[in-house]
């Protein structure tokens, strides 16, 4: 029902880089900013990067996030255990006129 | 800061209604809306609706859930509530509300989640 695609899941091992795509189109990701969110176990989603690439005071600049045409990517280096969770992509989208979310992608550390 | 209350557990054919308590801000700010957003296994993460105020009160909600929702603001307790009417068991879910300010389009902060279940 999610009108974002993104990989169902991704990992890596300590140390790697992880990058997860989010695919939109023309009434989402192409017309407005893109927001990315971490989900922990149990807990609710936390905002990891607003308008397309900035980061929140507090997220570490492992997380970053670009964004061209309708679609967007969310990269994390250095990957740490603690970075184990469930991430989210969101945008404004005009045929829903309302927010849409991304599918979800599950990081692993192996 | 945004504290959730509400039932956890609601009967079919029954209305769902869960308050979002807001401190730091004011539900009435022309400077944000104020979002409520499920996610259950079956769905992800589905946004509902928001209410916002600018000179008057406004509401825009999903098309999913337009028929049976209400988000409705109560300014002297300063918090905004959700009312989902005729729930079914496809309700079950894990329900939050958000602020969105008005300068972007990102959900900050999160409430921290009601599990709502509905049976008999």
């Amino acid at each position: 029902q999610s009108v974002l695609t993104q990989p169902p899941s991704a990992s890596g091992t300590p140390g790697q880089r992880v990058t997860i795509s989010c695919s939109g189109s023309s009434t989402n990701i192409g017309s407005y900013p893109v927001s990315w969110y971490q989900q922990l176990p149990g807990t609710a989603p936390k905002v990891l990067i607003f308008t397309n690439s900035q980061r929140p005071s507090g997220v570490p600049d492992r997380f970053s996030a670009s964004k061209s045409g309708t679609s967007a990517s969310l990269a994390i280096s250095g990957l740490q255990s603690a970075d184990e969770a469930d991430y989210y992509c969101s945008a404004w989208d005009d045929s829903l006129y309302g927010y849409a979310f991304g599918t979800g992608t599950q990081v692993t550390v192996l | 800061q945004l504290q959730q209350s509400g039932p956890g557990l609601v009967k079919p054919s029954q209305t769902l209604s869960i308050t979002c308590a807001i401190s730091g801000d004011s539900v009435s700010t022309m400077s944000a809306s104020w979002s409520w957003i499920r996610q259950s296994p079956s769905r992800g993460l589905e946004w509902l609706g928001r209410t916002y105020y600018r000179t008057k009160w406004n509401t825009d909600y999903a098309v999913s859930v337009r028929s049976r929702i209400t988000i409705t603001p109560d300014t002297p307790k300063n918090q905004v509530s959700l009312h989902l009417m005729s729930v079914t068991p496809d309700d079950t879910a894990v329900y939050y509300c958000a602020r969105v300010s008005s300068s972007g389009y990102h959900f900050d902060p999160w409430g921290q989640g009601t599990l709502v279940t509905v049976s008999s």
